[in-house]
């Protein structure tokens, strides 16, 4: 069967330093990922997806960057992080579009301080 | 992209049903309707999608109007741990496979 895993769960950090949150799928080849953003109390924003490796669209240029080194693999980095950063992040894969459904990972709580 | 609207929120008592409706009116004929929810603190799920007929699964059915410009996702009976954000999504068959969410509909069960 099919698993995403998201790690950390939670994680605080300082204004101005480096961020890196990995995402992987296991039990599928070549999904779809998605990295999405859910401010406090908001809807989700997406962020970033991508339908093959080195294939990155962005929804929303801002601070953050996404890259897809391996088929289930996608990564959420920023090198310089700001207090608007801070959200609840969640990465999620499909197998294809249409009537396939989405996957959520449990979600990274980003607090910058 | 067509665009769905929501209620922000909906009371229901528990033990009943829920009706929670979504309006679409740009949707195309190839749009698939997709319903998600989110439970607090958690990743969305997956609850039910289709695209002109009505469907029933295990945790609801979806109703879809003839000319599919709204649709309506049932409860057929809210139990306390059904309180959530509910989703209505539209996801091509054509096109960029791109899956954005909107803000939803927060879900309260009044025991």
């Amino acid at each position: 069967s099919q698993t995403i895993h998201q790690w950390p769960a939670t994680l605080v950090q300082p204004v101005g330093s480096p961020l890196s949150l990995e995402c992987t799928v296991e039990g599928t080849s070549n999904p779809n990922l998605y990295w999405y953003r859910q401010a406090a109390g908001r809807g989700l924003q997406l962020l970033f997806y991508s339908v093959g490796i080195g294939q990155i669209s962005s929804e929303v240029p801002q601070n953050l960057s996404a890259s897809r080194p391996q088929d289930r693999q996608f990564i959420l980095s920023s090198k310089k992080l700001l207090l608007s950063d801070s959200g609840f992040y969640l990465c999620a894969w499909r197998a294809g579009r249409g009537n396939t459904e989405a996957f959520f990972g449990q979600g990274t709580r980003l607090t910058v301080v | 992209d067509a665009k769905t609207t929501q209620p922000n929120s909906m009371e229901s008592n528990e033990e009943e049903p829920v009706h929670l409706p979504c309006n679409h009116s740009t949707i195309s004929g190839t749009d698939y309707i997709h319903w998600y929810r989110q439970l607090p603190s958690q990743g969305p799920e997956y609850v039910i999608h289709g695209l002109t007929s009505n469907v029933n699964n295990r945790m609801a059915s979806l109703a879809i109007a003839e000319d599919r410009k709204s649709s309506t996702l049932i409860l057929h009976r809210a139990t306390l741990r059904d309180a959530a954000v509910y989703y209505c999504i539209l996801s091509p068959r054509f096109g960029n496979e791109k899956l954005t969410f909107g803000t939803g509909t927060r879900l309260t069960i009044i025991p």
